[in-house]
């Protein structure tokens, strides 16, 4: 079966520091990705989606980066961050066109 | 644009009880719709999809319906348990194979 893996779920990060949040799925290939930002009592804010290895679309311009350097292998990135950047990141991912997006448990970001 | 919302931000029920949930989405091309289920610090659990080209799917004590014509999701839960509570979500997909979510319902079951 598939699973999503994402780590760390907690993340404490001083203004203007480095970010990187990993994300992983087993037991599938060239999934579709995502990475979203869930603002609490708000829906969630797509910010970036990757269709095979290498490909990324932004939907927002932010702070933020990705990368997808591996078929199963989703990165959120900032090189500094921000206060605004606080949230909770979710990846997820979908088999293709017709199908449910899968989330991980999601990473709590708090910057200080 | 696209929106969808929900009627409700809070819901109670006492155990036994059903419960429905309902969303209201804006875009009548959409053609594919999600329930998603999130538990405190847990990222969205999917619990049940419907096609447009269907009005009503089951599943294991959950049920949709999807009202077309007056662009409307609903999620029935059959005999809510504690275990329910959490906070539900639809999420609509366009033509444009985008995803849209809602901001949610939280369900709280009393016991």
């Amino acid at each position: 079966s598939q699973t999503i893996h994402q780590w760390p779920a907690t993340l404490v990060q001083p203004v203007g520091s480095p970010l990187s949040l990993e994300c992983t799925v087993e037991g599938t290939s060239n999934p579709n990705l995502y990475w979203y930002r869930q603002a609490a009592g708000r829906g969630l804010q797509l910010l970036f989606y990757s269709v095979g290895i290498g490909q990324i679309s932004s939907e927002v311009p932010q702070n933020l980066s990705a990368s997808r350097p591996q078929d199963r292998q989703f990165i959120l990135s900032s090189k500094k961050l921000l206060l605004s950047d606080s949230g909770f990141y979710l990846c997820a991912w979908r088999q293709g066109i017709g199908q449910p997006q899968h989330f991980g448990d999601g990473t709590r970001l708090s910057i200080l | 644009g696209e929106s969808v919302g929900l009627h409700l931000p809070t819901l109670s029920v006492q155990e036994g009880d059903n419960s429905i949930i309902n969303c209201a989405y804006s875009n009548s091309a959409s053609d594919y719709f999600i329930w998603y289920k999130q538990e405190s610090g847990k990222g969205p659990q999917f619990i049940i999809d419907i096609r447009s080209n269907m009005d009503k799917r089951q599943g294991q004590r959950v049920t949709v319906l999807l009202n077309k014509t007056v662009k409307h999701l609903s999620l029935q839960i059959a005999a809510t348990q504690p275990g329910d509570s959490a906070v539900y979500f639809c999420a609509e997909k366009n033509t444009g194979n985008q995803f849209y979510f809602g901001t949610g319902t939280s369900l709280t079951v009393i016991p």
